[in-house]
């Protein structure tokens, strides 16, 4: 079973609109990390957010959110008011932090995010 | 800036030859990783290191071994390049405490084995 899922490939959204990035997890821990990355089509990985398992408040981020579910085990992330710039891959991993290889993170497959001016 | 620096940047091969992809980093951290993209598969470790000497396997380590003689250099070969290792190489080390020790990455190494 894959541990991070991502059921968009892509989407397309209006310049200056919200935009809600899709990401489930699968784990039996109780303590791992959240994280979402952005990459541009120059092939960078950007950190843009990071959603502790423990934290009671969704992460902010400037116009970047994680909506964290945890009983769902969902993990969204949010850009308000989206530009241009923001066309690029984005990218939800996991890390399990008492596992034996607790250092790495888990990747799911991306989304691809165009904006429309 | 992370102070990683991936080498080469760019390389074509033939299937059958070794390749040695090169990290290096000036910030001292303790892991690095290696990481592979493809198409619909996201990023996928292929080995990591948590010190001097210290490695150990990732997901999809076969064909490929690695290196960790200093600190500052973790090396990727793949011993005898097929077709199926052409690829993006990230290299990532692992940020100190603070938003989940994120994973800091170098600029990647687009791989062709022809």
């Amino acid at each position: 079973a894959q541990k991070i899922t991502q059921t968009q490939p892509g989407m397309f959204v209006q310049e200056k609109e919200a935009v809600t990035l899709d990401c489930t997890y699968d784990t039996s821990d109780q303590s791992y990390g959240l994280f979402w990355y952005k990459q541009p089509s120059s092939g960078e990985m950007i950190f843009l957010i990071y959603q502790g398992s423990y934290d009671e408040q969704n992460a902010t981020e400037g116009r970047y959110s994680l909506n964290f579910q945890k009983a769902r085990k969902s993990a969204n992330l949010v850009i308000s008011a989206s530009q241009l710039g923001d066309s690029a891959m984005y990218f939800c991993a996991m890390r399990e932090y008492f596992k034996a290889a607790g250092n790495k993170l888990t990747f799911g497959g991306g989304t691809r995010v165009l904006v429309k001016p | 800036d992370a102070g990683i620096t991936q080498s080469p940047r760019h390389k074509v091969t033939e299937t059958g030859t070794p390749v040695t992809l090169r990290c290096h980093q000036t910030e001292n951290h303790r892991y690095m990783y290696w990481y592979r993209q493809d198409p619909g598969h996201g990023l996928r470790l292929i080995h990591y290191s948590y010190g001097v000497k210290d490695t150990d396997k990732g997901e999809v380590s076969d064909g490929y071994s690695v290196s960790r003689s200093k600190t500052e250099d973790f090396l990727l070969t793949l011993e005898s390049a097929t077709s199926s290792q052409t690829s993006v190489y990230f290299c990532a080390i692992r940020g100190g405490q603070g938003e989940g020790e994120k994973l800091f990455f170098g600029s990647g190494t687009q791989l062709s084995v022809l």
